[in-house]
């Protein structure tokens, strides 16, 4: 069984950094996954962030202006993301997942499975 | 980015109802789609990927249906426990998008 824990600050000032980090279990780091985040909000509704494999090969949502890094801890399993130069913007309830990779149809493509139960981030001062 | 628009964004009905909620790609998106059931505090749950075929354990009253921009989720004799929201998201390129949620409420 595939599970996730997300921590991290609950709030963070505007302009600093948010991070967080999903600490995986039931599943190797290593393996076969996209490990993804995404995040959810009253005005934007589910938002994909960006995903990452355990080579370091990574996807990022251009909407979020090179603000956003993530990386991987083998040592630890988890991986981890950092949201540069915070705005209100940025609140939401932050989710990891891990998301098995596949390729078909033309396309490699990666399942939105397993989630963790999400973190709230306020950005406010 | 692609757009995907639900319809309705919320509905009553009773248990045993059909329920049928409608997604639409704002282009081809061939059957690159999924389902997510959200209860209140809890993290979306993946229903359906492909468009039709349903998650291990999910029950055989969900199905989905749909090809290249439009798709459905059909719950037969709604039960109790089925009363949440429920977005689709194309995985067919980057970024994966999400639907704004449909609610089915008890009515």
């Amino acid at each position: 069984q595939v599970q996730l824990q997300e921590s991290g600050p609950g709030l963070v000032k505007p302009s600093g950094t948010l991070s967080l980090t999903c600490a995986v279990s039931g599943a190797s780091i290593r393996g076969s996954y996209w490990w993804t985040w995404v995040r959810q909000s009253p005005g934007k509704g589910l938002e994909w962030i960006g995903q990452i494999y355990h080579d370091g090969n990574s996807n990022y949502n251009p909407s979020l202006n090179n603000r956003l890094t993530m990386s991987v801890d083998e040592s630890q399993n988890q991986f981890s993301l950092n949201l540069i130069s915070v705005t209100a913007a940025d609140t939401a309830l932050y989710y990891c997942v891990c998301a098995p990779g596949y390729c078909g149809s033309g396309r490699c493509y990666s399942l939105f499975r397993y989630w963790g139960q999400g973190t709230l981030v306020a950005v406010s001062s | 980015d692609i757009q995907m628009t639900q319809s309705p964004s919320s509905l009553s009905a009773s248990v045993g109802d059909r329920v049928t909620i409608t997604c639409r790609a704002s282009q081809d998106i061939s059957n690159f789609l999924a389902w997510f059931q959200q209860k209140p505090g809890k993290p979306p749950r993946s229903l359906i990927y492909a468009a039709s075929t349903l998650e291990n354990g999910v029950p055989s009253r969900f199905s989905g249906s749909g090809s290249g921009t439009d798709f459905t989720l059909t719950i037969n004799s709604l039960r109790p426990d089925d009363f949440a929201t429920y977005f689709c998201q194309h995985y067919y390129t980057y970024p994966p998008t999400f639907g704004g949620g449909t609610t089915v409420e008890m009515k």
